[in-house]
């Protein structure tokens, strides 16, 4: 069984610049969310991404965007990067009925400077 | 609206003494609750879940919670601390029936003292 991966590892952009980030979910899984977690902070829900359709969405703007692929893979993309942005990104993956049981990948350090 | 709770930032326990890590839930409906674990620069591992069943969930490395209605509560612990326990720990809260997002606590960062 093969686990939830992200692309890239790390990631250094500037101020004003656009990123894509990239995970793909554990097998079996329909359910991708992504996670924000600031240095020494808990990780915060940015949204989730059920068949293809955003399922749920947390108090992040609308410059952080995503996509769900067939195969259940997802993107997410923020535009007009800032200072702030700089942060761990990670990935879950979920199976639609299944306790809310979520598997992390090991998530993207972004660096915005 | 959900929230978690975490007491403590920092813990340090001897090796071989026992680990307690509080966590205290807010939640308009009977939760779901998790505990999870998060080494440097590594994604996040569940150690546990309670998902309505019973009350004293045990999990991986010799971890358990106890979940207290009552006090609105979901402690970790551990009887015998060992090094590679060393970790940030989340506790981390949904609400059955919906949009299966987790909301985190900030973390309790787990020194183990040899």
């Amino acid at each position: 069984e093969t686990g939830v991966t992200q692309s890239p590892t790390h990631l250094i952009k500037t101020r004003g610049q656009q990123v894509t980030l990239r995970c793909s979910s554990q097998s079996g899984h329909n359910t991708v969310s992504w996670y924000q977690q600031a240095l020494g902070q808990g990780p915060q829900f940015i949204f989730q991404y059920y068949r293809e359709e955003e399922n749920g969405r947390g108090n992040f703007p609308p410059r952080f965007s995503g996509l769900q692929f067939p195969n259940y893979s997802s993107e997410l993309n923020v535009n007009a990067l800032e200072l702030d942005d700089s942060a761990l990104y990670l990935c879950a993956s979920s199976s639609a009925g299944r306790n809310n049981e979520q598997f992390f990948g090991p998530g993207t350090r972004l660096t915005v400077l | 609206a959900q929230s978690v709770t975490q007491l403590g930032s920092h813990v340090s326990v001897s090796e071989g003494a026992l680990v307690l890590l509080r966590c205290n839930y807010s939640s308009s409906v009977p939760p779901y609750l998790f505990w999870y674990v998060q080494y440097p620069n590594q994604g996040l591992q569940l150690l546990l879940k309670y998902t309505s069943a019973a009350t004293l969930v045990k999990g991986i490395n010799g971890f358990e919670a106890e979940f207290k209605k009552s006090e609105t509560s979901f402690h970790l612990t551990k009887p015998s601390a060992h090094m590679s326990d060393a970790a940030e720990y989340f506790c981390a809260v949904s609400e059955p029936g919906g949009a299966n997002n987790l909301f985190f606590g900030t973390g309790t960062r787990l020194t183990v003292i040899p």
